[in-house]
């Protein structure tokens, strides 16, 4: 069974530029959920998708914006790119959303330079 | 209220020994304390969770202690081997967070050989 696939692995944009990230999830799972990891701030949750509605949010800035598509594949984008959204943005699939003791299974990231 | 501590924030164990890695709590509505190993390059893979409503889970070398009435679980990683030198995320789910994992800061694991 494929794992969680995050495309680009690796991705250099300018301040202020925007950027979309990509998350294939599991085959047959619904919920997509994106975290940021860094250094200083660990990881932190961004937002969570199942079946095509966002069903939480973390406490980012608007500039953070994601969505899920029919096949449960998810994109998120950041606008106006700062040198503070450099960071590993990590994307987890689960079967369902909400219940108890749901496995979330995490991707290898993709990690976003910005210079 | 939603803050998960982790310590330590590194730990050196020789080969064979025991790691051990704390987490403490304050919400008491979490329901679901998972425990994850990150290896450079690589994202969180989960190791091994647990419900409040059990006290010990062992799965290998690897056992979760969760102590409820004080907010606060543990890693116990025995006869710790050079392959698990990793970092460490102890997690936490439910209540008003739904379905978002609050995660500790990590615990940067070295074994020695």
């Amino acid at each position: 069974k494929a794992g969680v696939t995050q495309t680009p692995r690796y991705l250099i944009k300018t301040r202020g530029q925007q950027v979309t990230l990509s998350c294939s999830p599991i085959s047959g799972h619904r919920s997509v959920s994106w975290y940021q990891q860094t250094p200083g701030q660990g990881l932190q949750f961004l937002f969570e998708y199942f079946s095509e509605t966002q069903r939480n949010k973390g406490n980012f800035p608007g500039r953070f914006s994601g969505r899920q598509f029919s096949n449960s594949r998810s994109e998120m984008n950041v606008s106006t790119l700062e040198l503070g959204d450099s960071a590993l943005y990590l994307c987890a699939s689960s079967p369902g959303t909400g219940g108890r003791g749901y496995g979330y299974t995490f991707g290898s990231g993709t990690r976003l330079t910005v210079v | 209220q939603q803050q998960v501590k982790q310590s330590p924030q590194s730990l050196i164990v020789q080969k064979g020994g025991i790691s051990i890695i704390n987490c403490a709590y304050e919400n008491t509505a979490f329901d679901y304390f998972p425990w994850y190993q990150q290896f450079p390059g690589k994202g969180p893979a989960l190791l091994i969770a647990i419900r409040p409503d059990v006290s010990e889970k062992k799965e290998g070398r690897f056992t979760i202690s969760f102590n409820k009435s004080a907010k606060q679980f543990s890693l116990h990683i025995m006869d710790s081997q050079p392959g698990d030198s990793a970092t460490y995320f102890c997690a936490a789910k439910g209540g008003t967070s739904g379905s978002r994992l609050t995660f500790g800061e990590g615990t940067q694991l070295t074994v020695n050989p």
